[in-house]
């Protein structure tokens, strides 16, 4: 199946610092690519989707000026948490889906631990 | 209302056997996808099976089978002869709408535990 890359894998970083998480489709074109967290023991939340060459779309409750998303080139997208602080620690994890596909199938990354002390 | 449920948080099921695991969605679409995905304690979430609501037959992929019955809006997901390593969190997922780009929606998920 369809490559998708995280990085980091994990990250500890001090409150008020600001961490960026890549997302990288390594052998497709991902027109589109979304960012979910997820708390320990809980489902993924979508807090975003990301479209190459414009603005991601956030969802609701979900701070923009503190999640950054850029999302650049096709096979990259990035997530700045900014500014970050011990609630924001959780599990972050992107997907990718093709530019046309059959089975209409997400890939995800393998995630990033965020750890905020 | 949640859109994806899975009232099972946790199932045991011996190695060798077979195991269901439920799930019903809610949704007002005619056209929709639904996805389960395996999610070991590593976290990274492996795609397992996929199901489109047009789609006349259940979908099957290796010991991973989808009872799909659309009238009762439910999408379960079978794993036939269990092994040790299907131990893990499963978690039923649906794409609304025509889109094949859209985003997923989660189901809280279910913890498989496969004894030996």
């Amino acid at each position: 199946g369809a490559v998708v890359s995280q990085h980091p894998s994990r990250v500890i970083c001090k409150s008020g610092t600001s961490v960026k998480i890549e997302c990288r489709s390594l052998d497709f074109q991902a027109t589109t690519m979304f960012w979910y967290r997820q708390f320990p023991k809980q489902s993924l939340m979508l807090m975003a989707t990301s479209n190459e060459g414009s603005k991601a779309t956030y969802e609701q409750g979900v701070e923009k000026d503190k999640f950054l998303i850029n999302h650049a080139s096709l096979t990259l997208s990035t997530l700045t948490v900014t500014s970050a602080h011990p609630e924001d620690s959780s599990f972050y994890i992107c997907s990718a889906s093709y530019r046309e596909t059959i089975q209409e199938t997400q890939y995800f990354g393998p995630g990033t631990r965020l750890l905020v002390l | 209302a949640q859109k994806i449920t899975q009232t099972q948080p946790g199932m045991f099921v011996q190695e060798k056997e077979a195991v269901t695991l439920d799930c019903t969605y809610d949704t007002s679409d005619q056209s929709y996808g639904l996805f389960w995905y395996k999610q070991p304690s590593s976290g990274e979430m492996i795609f397992l099976i996929y199901q489109g609501s047009y789609d006349e037959q259940n979908a099957t992929e290796g010991r991973y089978s989808l009872n799909f019955q659309k009238a009762r809006k439910s999408a379960n997901l079978v794993i036939s002869a269990s092994q040790l390593g299907d131990s893990a969190m499963y978690f039923c997922a649906m794409r609304e709408g025509r889109r094949s780009q859209g985003n997923l929606i989660f189901g809280k998920g279910t913890k498989l535990s496969v004894k030996p």
